[in-house]
């Protein structure tokens, strides 16, 4: 186990609705990663924060939206929900500056949009 | 536009055998490479990784190669086991920058009995 965290497990909302996912990452851990994963792709990187901020985005529009807390959580929003955000959302954590890169992986929440 | 290439998409093996997965990049900016194993269900696990100045890195059964000069690096699984049957991703990373991981398309390997 990675010691990163994910919640909720599986979730399902319609068009046009808004969600929250969550994640908790390892303790000391002060930046986070969100990706999302389409069936049968890789992951593709949404953005990034380090200390609270945003410090990198990939392409994605600004529906997506995340917040890191001080106690090494953080939260992905997605607003207006698309039938192509149905995809597994994984985000990922480590120590910006420590071993090489090295991010580990929570489980993922898999969300269905219909 | 996909900055780091994979292949095959699948791949299956014999018990015993060597399963070899191969992956491309083209930014010269990337300076560590990574492979992750994915079961359903599960988020990526680090396997192994590389930066550009050796050639090959060894961890058990798990061998990276790496070829700086073609931009290409391999993940060989020696003695492939049915439990190795996964869905290995490549990727690639700047060096300490914004840290934006590029992921392959993955490879499912199955591993025959």
């Amino acid at each position: 186990e990675t010691g990163v965290t994910q919640s909720p497990t599986h979730l399902i909302k319609t068009r046009g609705q808004q969600v929250t996912l969550r994640c908790s990452s390892q303790s000391g851990h002060n930046t986070v990663s969100w990706y999302q994963q389409a069936l049968g792709q890789g992951p593709q990187f949404i953005f990034q924060y380090y200390r609270e901020e945003e410090n990198g985005r990939g392409n994605f529009p600004p529906r997506f939206s995340g917040l890191q807390f001080p106690n090494y959580s953080s939260e992905l929003n997605v607003n207006a929900l698309e039938l192509d955000d149905s995809a597994l959302y994984l985000c990922a954590s480590r120590i910006a500056g420590g071993s090489y890169n090295e991010q580990f992986f929570g489980p993922g929440t898999r969300l269905t949009v219909l | 536009q996909q900055q780091v290439k994979q292949s095959p998409q699948s791949l299956i093996v014999q018990k015993g055998g060597i399963s070899i997965i191969n992956c491309a990049y083209e930014n010269t900016a990337f300076d560590y490479f990574p492979w992750y194993q994915q079961f359903p269900g599960k988020g990526p696990a680090l396997l192994i990784a590389i930066r550009p100045d050796v050639s090959e890195k060894k961890e058990g059964r798990f061998t990276i190669s790496f070829n700086k000069s073609a931009k290409q690096f391999s993940l060989h699984i020696m003695d492939s086991q049915p439990g190795d049957s996964a869905t290995y991703f490549c990727a690639a990373s700047p060096a300490n920058t914004g840290n934006q991981f590029y992921f392959g398309t993955g490879t499912s390997l199955t591993v025959i009995p």
